[in-house]
């Protein structure tokens, strides 16, 4: 199947510091990708939905300047937490949506904020 | 998008078949029903998907009624890399479009030796 890679695979900064995590489908073009966040011992909560060219359409409650999302190519979607804070630290996991409309995650960014 | 709801977490030794329900009561004519397994740190990964009767593969299958208010993940003789999350999600298909797919709480699966 389609792959979707994520970079980095962990990442831990300090607290104010903005982090950018990468979003790549490896061997498809995806015009619509999504990023989630999930908590420890919790589901997967949908942040947003990037669409290549366009602006990112955010789910509610999640702040879209503290969140930033491009998604410039059909190949590359990136989150960038701005000014991040410990609560902000939790696993950010992207997927993918491939020409037949299958949706494939990536690997998932493990962030820690101090 | 239909709820779902899944029992919280089950407990299973190696070897044994185990099988999750999922009850989705307002499925849509046009909804599937797919399965995905987590691993602690990492995506979820697809299992299977069907819309009636059984679906198998190299994994596992998927039973469903005829009802399709609810669906039955069956693993047959699950060892301990098997421990997982296994969430079940009610949708179209192809989730065409913008539509993303939307994760309930899951099933934590403990396989023990």
């Amino acid at each position: 199947g389609a792959v979707v890679s994520q970079h980095p695979s962990w990442v831990i900064c300090k607290s104010g510091t903005s982090v950018k995590i990468e979003c790549r489908s490896l061997d498809f073009q995806a015009t619509t990708m999504f990023w989630y966040r999930q908590f420890p011992k919790q589901s997967l909560m949908l942040m947003a939905t990037s669409n290549e060219g366009s602006k990112a359409t955010y789910e509610q409650g999640v702040e879209k300047d503290k969140f930033l999302i491009n998604h410039a190519s059909l190949t590359l979607s990136t989150l960038t937490v701005t000014s991040a804070h410990p609560e902000d630290s939790s696993f950010y996991i992207c997927s993918a949506r491939d020409g037949l409309d299958e949706q494939f995650f990536g690997p998932g960014t493990r962030l820690t904020v101090l | 998008l239909a709820k779902t709801t899944q029992p919280i977490s089950m407990d299973s030794y190696e070897g044994q078949e185990v099988n999750i329900t999922c009850s989705h009561n307002n499925i849509a004519t046009n909804d599937y029903i797919t399965w995905y397994q987590q691993f602690p740190s990492q995506g979820p990964r697809f299992i299977i998907q069907g819309y009636k009767t059984k679906v198998t593969n190299e994994v596992a299958s998927l039973f469903i009624p005829a009802d399709r208010k609810s669906s039955t993940l069956s693993l047959p003789r699950v060892s301990l890399s098997d421990t997982a999350v296994y969430y079940c999600l009610v949708g179209d298909r192809r989730n065409s479009g913008n539509t993303p797919l939307v994760f309930g709480k899951g099933t934590r699966l403990s396989v023990i030796a």
